[in-house]
């Protein structure tokens, strides 16, 4: 079954702390991951994307993520994490042009001063 | 460029009233998107069209759910009668299906409350 599992639901990291979002997929096909943010009352916005070549993208706002494909994984990682970072983080998998995303239930990241 | 625009952005309803959703996509966008989106989940497909073709609806509960994108550009999502479950978050998003693979960009989505 295809699917992407985001295990953990909130994390609280204190500004200016690193911060890493682990994110494992299953699909049957060659993945194409995506990284998306969603703050309160708002749509999606790209954060980054693995399609192929190197498995370190980076991203807007500071964002990288690494793809380990023997680990089935994408990691999102911050190096130093600002408030305004506190948002919902979505993990997704596709395929093929054309072809739905499926999405991780998303954590929450919260932001402590 | 303009992203994708979605209306309303709130809406709130009671239960057994119909409601419509708009979605105008990026220009030139031949594939569209609707995905349902519930409270603390990630957005799941409704529905995806290829230009005015919908290629899979095997999400869209056809009892109550439809939708058009008659001329191949924006798109209705319409529920009729609604019901208390369908309060979620209706999320559109287009893509340019010119290639593989693509980034599909999201509207804000609609926030949907039935009473």
């Amino acid at each position: 079954a295809q699917s992407v599992t985001q295990p953990d639901i909130h994390i609280t990291v204190s500004e200016g702390a690193s911060l890493e979002l682990r994110c494992n997929y299953s699909y049957g096909a060659t993945p194409y991951l995506f990284w998306y943010v969603q703050s309160p009352g708002q749509g999606l916005q790209l954060l980054l994307k693995y399609f192929s070549g190197d498995t370190l993208v980076q991203g807007i706002k500071g964002f990288e993520a690494e793809f380990k494909r023997s680990q089935s994984s994408f990691n999102l990682r911050k190096p130093s994490v600002h408030w305004s970072d506190a948002a919902e983080y979505f993990c997704a998998v596709g395929g093929q042009a054309g072809t739905a995303l499926i999405f991780g239930k998303g954590t929450t990241l919260s932001v402590s001063s | 460029e303009a992203g994708v625009v979605q209306s309303p952005r709130y809406k709130i309803i009671e239960k057994k009233q119909p409601v419509a959703f708009w979605c105008n996509p990026i220009s030139g966008h031949n594939t569209l998107y609707w995905y349902l989106q519930n409270l603390g989940q990630g957005p799941e497909l409704l529905i995806r069209y290829e230009n005015e073709e919908a290629v899979d609806d095997s999400q869209l509960p056809k009892d109550r759910f439809s939708a058009e994108r008659l001329k191949g550009v924006d798109s209705t999502l319409k529920i009729q009668p609604a019901e208390l479950g369908d309060s979620a978050v209706y999320l559109c998003a287009s893509s340019p299906n010119s290639g593989n693979p693509e980034t599909q960009y999201f509207g804000p989505g609609t926030r949907l409350l039935v009473l």
